[in-house]
Formats: C-alpha cells, sequence, structure tokens
C-alpha cells in the first residue's frame, strides 16, 4: 500500500513565525503536491513537484514555498505565518505515467495537517 | 482550463436507498475524472476514476461513477446507501491535452445517510 506521512496532524503557530510543514512518501513517486483545504472551496493546490528540485507554482502560491531535495519528501513552507492560512493542509503523491497500470494518475493523501495561526 | 462543479453541498439519503452524488465538468481536451472521499479528521481515500473505456466506472465500498461526455458528467452512484458512506465526497478533473499533471478539485459534497 501507498503511504504518505505528514510531520504534523495539529499545529499552532503565531502570526509571523515560519512554519514547516513535512510530507514523505514511500513509493517512489515522481509527483508531489501540497493542497490546502477549507470549508465550501474544496481542495486548491498550493504547489507541486514533478522532480528533485522541480517546482511549479498551483493556483494559490501567495505565501508559500516548497523545497524537494530528496525525492520522498515535499516540504510547504510558509514565509511569515498569517491568520489567513489557518486552514487544513494535504499532501499527495502520484506516479507521472504508467501505461496499463491502475496507479496511473491517482493521487495518494496524507492524513493531512490542521494549522492554527493566531 | 478545467474545472469542476458539485452542485450539492449536502445530500441526505435514508439507508438502503440508492445514491446519486453529482459532478459536473469542464474541460478543452480529454477529462481524466475522479472521486474521492474524506471522512472526519482524515486525508482523501480515492474511490474510482474514468481516464477511457467504459462509461460506467466501478470502484470501491459498492460505488459507481458513470461518465456523460454530452453532459460533461460523473455523477457517483450507489444503489444502497449505508450509515458509514457518510462522509464528504470530492470530484476532480484533470486535463489530458494541457499537460497538467495537477488535478481540479469541487468544493465537496456532504453525504448524510440517516439510518
Amino acid at each position: 500500500d501507498v503511504k504518505v506521512t505528514q510531520s504534523s496532524r495539529y499545529l499552532v503557530k503565531r502570526t509571523g513565525e515560519k512554519v514547516f510543514l513535512e510530507c514523505v512518501q514511500d513509493m517512489d513517486h515522481e509527483n508531489m503536491f501540497w493542497y490546502r483545504q477549507d470549508p465550501g472551496l474544496g481542495l486548491r493546490l498550493i504547489y507541486f513537484s514533478y522532480d528533485v528540485k522541480m517546482k511549479e507554482k498551483g493556483d494559490i502560491p501567495e505565501g508559500y514555498s516548497v523545497s524537494r531535495e530528496k525525492k520522498e519528501r515535499f516540504s510547504l513552507i510558509l514565509e511569515s505565518a498569517s491568520t489567513n492560512q489557518t486552514s487544513m493542509y494535504l499532501c499527495a503523491s502520484s506516479f507521472y505515467r504508467l501505461w496499463g497500470a491502475q496507479g496511473t494518475d491517482t493521487q495518494y493523501f496524507g492524513p493531512g495537517t490542521r494549522l492554527t495561526v493566531l | 482550463a478545467q474545472s469542476v462543479a458539485q452542485p450539492e453541498d449536502q445530500v441526505n439519503v435514508a439507508e438502503g436507498n440508492p445514491l446519486t452524488v453529482k459532478c459536473t465538468y469542464s474541460v478543452s481536451g480529454n477529462p481524466y475524472l475522479f472521486w474521492y472521499v474524506q471522512y472526519p479528521n482524515r486525508g482523501l481515500q480515492f474511490l474510482l476514476k474514468y481516464i477511457t473505456g467504459d462509461n460506467l466506472v466501478k470502484g470501491s465500498y459498492g460505488f459507481e461513477a458513470e461518465f456523460n461526455k454530452s453532459q460533461t458528467s460523473f455523477h457517483l452512484k450507489k444503489p444502497s446507501a449505508l450509515v458509514s458512506d457518510s462522509a464528504l465526497y470530492f470530484c476532480a478533473v484533470r486535463d489530458e491535452d494541457t499537460g497538467r499533471r495537477a488535478l481540479t478539485f469541487g468544493s465537496g459534497t456532504r453525504l448524510q445517510v440517516q439510518p
């Protein structure tokens, strides 16, 4: 089974703090993603990475950065946390393309980190 | 641009009755379509997907979904609902022709199954 783990289930930080959210996957997936989930808005893509040291902005990258130094690990960084970044953060990973296999494109999610910024 | 609409915030159904959770999509090319389920305080779990082939897709826990190209819909269905199906359901799409690897998710539909 694919396993995606996130470093914390719950996190409380203060405004202006630098926050690191860590995600690790154990299936050698090329793609990794960071989403935030807010009620009524569904999941919105923050950043994704398709290879080590490669990253692309998603739909709402402002106020965030990412790091992917190793294939299995993808970090989300809030440079200076603000109250409007209080949210549930979900990490996911997937193969890029695996022709003829059930794994094609399916994203596997971690349990989420509920971040509260005070 | 790719987008997904889930028109119902909540769907209520009695246990044993059939259920439908609606999803419509918009893409410029060929769609890859997904359904995920989220139980309280958990991450998303994959239910099923449509890539190509048969329009009726069967997935986990007895769920199925029907791809309708003319109506640009991908509704999730189950013949007989269980109380344990109560959860938040998300539809997602990826436009194969754009090369964008990320999914676009709908806003979610909360399914409440009453005993």
